[in-house]
């Protein structure tokens, strides 16, 4: 079956820190790849997204390469900022016939001023 | 515009009794998926309906479980003779799916707030 793996922290940076949360997976099938975030009291939202390999999804100074000879799509951003403390997930979709999201177990990050 | 809704916010129980939630989809939008977030076990994938389709439940725990959709559009959650290990928070997401999607071309899933299901 699918999964995947992230690291699961707590991750706890500097403002201005590079940050890497790592993220390999296991599915059958050529599988679309997701990193969802869940700020503080808020619901999941979409961060990025790549559904073949080597896309590189970003937004908001993230990105997220997808490697199918790794298995992988780490998420970095160079320079983190306070409002990027959350939970992330690392997610999985393989399509087939629901599309449904498999989700890594999640990251917390907190970012001090 | 308006997001997915989910209510109650917050939900607290006697073990054995039973519980619904609802889910109010992003208008349009013909695919809903249950998820729950626990813990234990992360976040994981309960049931998934899409337009007049049979609803694929093959994430439900158990069959104290069981999910509607009336009219395409509201979903309600039902958890019969609640167990403490049924505590979490449950989540619906929605998206635009059309039929014979080309692969690849997922819509984004739209998640609401959730649900805090606490069972005593």
């Amino acid at each position: 079956g699918n999964s995947v793996t992230q690291m699961e922290g707590p991750v706890t940076l500097s403002e201005e820190a590079f940050l890497t949360i790592n993220c390999t997976y296991t599915a059958t099938g050529y599988p679309s790849l997701f990193w969802y975030v869940q700020y503080p009291g808020e619901g999941l939202q979409l961060l990025l997204k790549a559904t073949k390999a080597d896309d590189k999804g970003s937004n908001k100074g993230f990105e997220a390469t997808y490697r199918k000879e790794t298995t992988s799509f780490h998420l970095e951003k160079g320079s983190v900022q306070v409002s990027d403390s959350a939970v992330y997930f690392c997610a999985l979709s393989d399509g087939g016939s629901n599309y449904k999201l498999t989700f890594g177990k999640g990251t917390l990050l907190t970012v001090n001023p | 515009g308006a997001g997915v809704s989910q209510s109650p916010s917050n939900k607290v129980t006697e073990k054995g009794k039973d519980v619904e939630l609802r889910c109010d989809p992003i208008s349009g939008h013909t695919a809903l998926y249950w998820y729950r977030q626990s813990l234990g076990q992360g976040l994981e994938f309960l049931i998934y309906f899409q337009g007049n389709s049979a609803p694929d439940k093959s994430g439900l725990p158990s069959d104290r479980f069981s999910a509607e959709r009336t009219g395409g559009s509201v979903s309600t959650l039902t958890i019969q003779r609640t167990q403490q290990e049924d505590s979490a928070v449950y989540l619906c997401a929605s998206s635009r799916q059309l039929a014979g999607d080309v692969w690849g071309k997922q819509e984004t899933q739209y998640f609401g707030p959730g649900t805090r299901l606490l069972v005593l």
